[in-house]
This record gives C-alpha cells, structure tokens and sequence, in this order.
C-alpha cells in the first residue's frame, strides 16, 4: 500500500497519560500535516511540516502537544497530559509541494 | 482567521437527481478549494478541486463552482447513485498558511433507490 499510513488506528489511555501516534506519508510527499476530527465535525488543522521544518501551528495545538518529523519523512504527534477533551480522531495528511493533500486512515484516540 | 460556511448539513435525494452542497468562505487571499468525501469508518477522499484562476471543474458525474467575488463555491453531482452517500466536506487554504485546509462542517448525503 503506497498511501499514507498511521499507527496506531486506535489507542485508549487513562486521562493524564501520554500518547504517541505515528504517521508515515506517500513516498516523496514533502508536506505532511496533521488534523483533527471530531464526531460530526470537519477536521481541523493542528500543524504542518515541509520536509522537517515544523512551519504552522494552529491556536488549538495546546502546550501539551508536540510534533516532530525529524528526517524529513515519517512524523510523530504526541499528547501529554491526556484530557477527555482530546478524545477524537486524529488524521494525517501529506502532499507534494503544494495542494492536493492525502489523508491517512487516522488514530481514533479515546480518553476515559 | 478562515471562515468556511457548508450548506445544508443534511441532504437526501432520489437515485438519479442532482445534489448541489454549498460553501462559502472568508478570506479572500483563499486560493485552493478541494472537495473530500468520508464515507463513515473512513479516511477523508479528495473528490475534484479548483484553485481560484479557475471558475468551473468537471470530473464525469462530479463539478465543481467558484465565485471569487462572491466567496462561494459549490459541489454539483447529478446522476446520483446510492454509492454517493457519505458525507462531504468542503475546504479552503492560502499559500500563506502552507495550504492548511480550512474545512467546513460537512453535508451529510443520502441517496435513496
């Protein structure tokens, strides 16, 4: 499969744990971005990366969020602290250079 | 920031009518407008989109609308088929941002036989 993957596909956790998520982009895609979708919700942007460099952080990605995509290729997502709030799914996306963008399957984060 | 408005929230159609699902947004340095379809359980798909230099977008059954003066595009499918139902999301983004979408609420479709 050549489309975007993310690990895991579900993950429940006691509130105040941290959780890592991973997602690996299309091959050679340089833009890869992270959403997060709630029930009867569009997805909404967190964060996005151009190779490595982390270049946009939206007002919803709290302190207790942390990206990183330290080769240029796959990225992590974490969440410290997990708060019920965060339960959603959360969703990747990559694209080459400029527009159209691929989306994962998505983590489905719950938090009891 | 980018506002998205997506009407209605709910359609539902007979097999072979047309369904029309309309957005509008609030930037208007927005330049990129993709339309995507979740199927329930599943990972957004990118359907057709339009970028602002365009004003109309055809892919067989599926079109697509802009209005730069207005800041309105719409989805248009005719010939529906039950396969069709899903929801769908509209979206916009700018260069400035990367091209991080901005997405609408989204419009649940039903197409009954």
């Amino acid at each position: 499969d050549t489309g975007v993957s993310q690990d895991p596909r579900h993950k429940i956790t006691k509130r105040g744990q941290n959780v890592t998520f991973r997602c690996d982009p299309i091959s050679e895609h340089n833009r890869l971005y992270w959403y997060r979708q709630t029930l009867g919700q569009g997805p909404e942007f967190l964060t996005y990366f151009q190779n490595e460099a982390q270049l946009e952080k939206s007002r919803l990605l709290s302190d207790r969020f942390s990206a990183e995509r330290p080769k240029g290729s796959f990225s992590t997502l974490e969440i410290q602290r997990t708060e019920q709030g965060d339960s959603a799914m959360y969703l990747c996306a990559s694209s080459l250079a400029t527009y159209e963008q691929y989306f994962g399957p998505g983590t489905r984060l719950t938090v009891t | 920031g980018e506002n998205v408005e997506q009407h209605p929230s709910t359609l539902s159609v007979q097999e072979g009518d047309s369904a029309v699902i309309k957005c509008t947004y609030s930037d208007s340095a927005s330049n990129y407008f993709p339309w995507y379809k979740q199927e329930l359980g599943k990972r957004p798909q990118l359907i057709i989109d339009i970028r602002s230099n365009v004003g109309e977008k055809k892919d067989q059954r599926i079109a697509v609308t802009l209005n730069k003066t207005a800041k309105h595009f719409s989805l248009h499918i005719t010939e529906t088929q039950p396969e069709d139902s899903a929801v769908y999301f509209c979206a916009a983004s700018t260069v400035n941002s990367g091209y991080a979408l901005n997405f609408g609420k989204g419009t649940s479709l039903l197409v009954t036989p």
